[in-house]
């Protein structure tokens, strides 16, 4: 059971915005930055956001991160077909002493 | 730019070692903290744990999961990362990956290799 809460699947016709839960707790995302990873079949994971809303380097402002509380937000607007993909939550647990992830959502463009 | 390459995976059978190797280059290996991290088949990403730099006693921190039984090091001479896996079980059948840590978020990850622990 993972410690930062994710929904399993999210879907949305191509063009359109999909938003992505994740919620923990004030060990971890209240106290902490959050950052955002993708998993296209087969690959390696990617960073897309990272310290709760910035973008590296490459990835389009089509990405979006924010955290209000105990809980962050990734939104994906203008969706494409190679956005389909596992997307993950993470941050530092301080009581855990350890990095932890979100249980992954599946983005399905239909 | 930016390369990490793991390798050591293969078949193992339970309650055997192993021994993964991740080798980096692109940049100044010595100043990054690193990790691993792992994904079993069919299911999410998990931290596995990491080791800091020299100026922070290259402590290491890991997950619940594996405390005792795997250690991170590091060779700064090789640009090497290590992880050592003893006492493997099924459960720790994945795919390995290292990951750069930088200030809290992986922002360069190797290609990953593939642990199978079965009899």
């Amino acid at each position: 059971q993972s410690v930062l809460t994710q929904p399993p699947s999210v879907s949305a016709a191509p063009g359109q915005k999909v938003t992505i839960s994740c919620t923990g707790s004030s060990s971890n995302i209240e106290n902490n930055y959050v950052s955002w990873y993708q998993v296209l079949p087969g690959t390696a994971p990617k960073l897309l956001i990272y310290d709760n809303n910035n973008r590296p380097s490459g990835i389009p402002d089509r990405f979006s991160g924010s955290k209000s509380g105990t809980s962050a937000t990734l939104g994906i607007t203008g969706l494409q077909t190679g956005d389909e993909a596992d997307y993950y939550c993470g941050t530092w647990d301080s009581s855990l002493s350890g990095y932890v992830f979100g249980s992954g959502t599946r983005v399905t463009v239909l | 730019e930016v390369q990490l390459v793991e390798s050591g995976g293969g078949l193992v059978q339970p309650g055997g070692s192993l021994r993964l190797s991740c080798v980096a280059s692109g940049f100044t290996f010595s100043d990054y903290f690193m990790d691993w991290v792992r994904q079993a088949p069919g299911k999410g990403l998990e931290w596995v744990g990491r080791i800091k730099i020299r100026g922070d006693s290259y402590t290491t921190d890991y997950a619940a999961s594996v405390k005792g039984r795997f250690t991170i090091s590091r060779d700064d001479s090789k640009n090497s990362l290590y992880l050592q896996m003893n006492s493997l079980r099924t459960e720790d059948t994945a795919v390995y990956y290292c990951a750069r840590e930088n200030w809290y978020r992986f922002d360069y990850w190797g290609q990953g290799t593939l642990v199978t622990v079965s009899s």
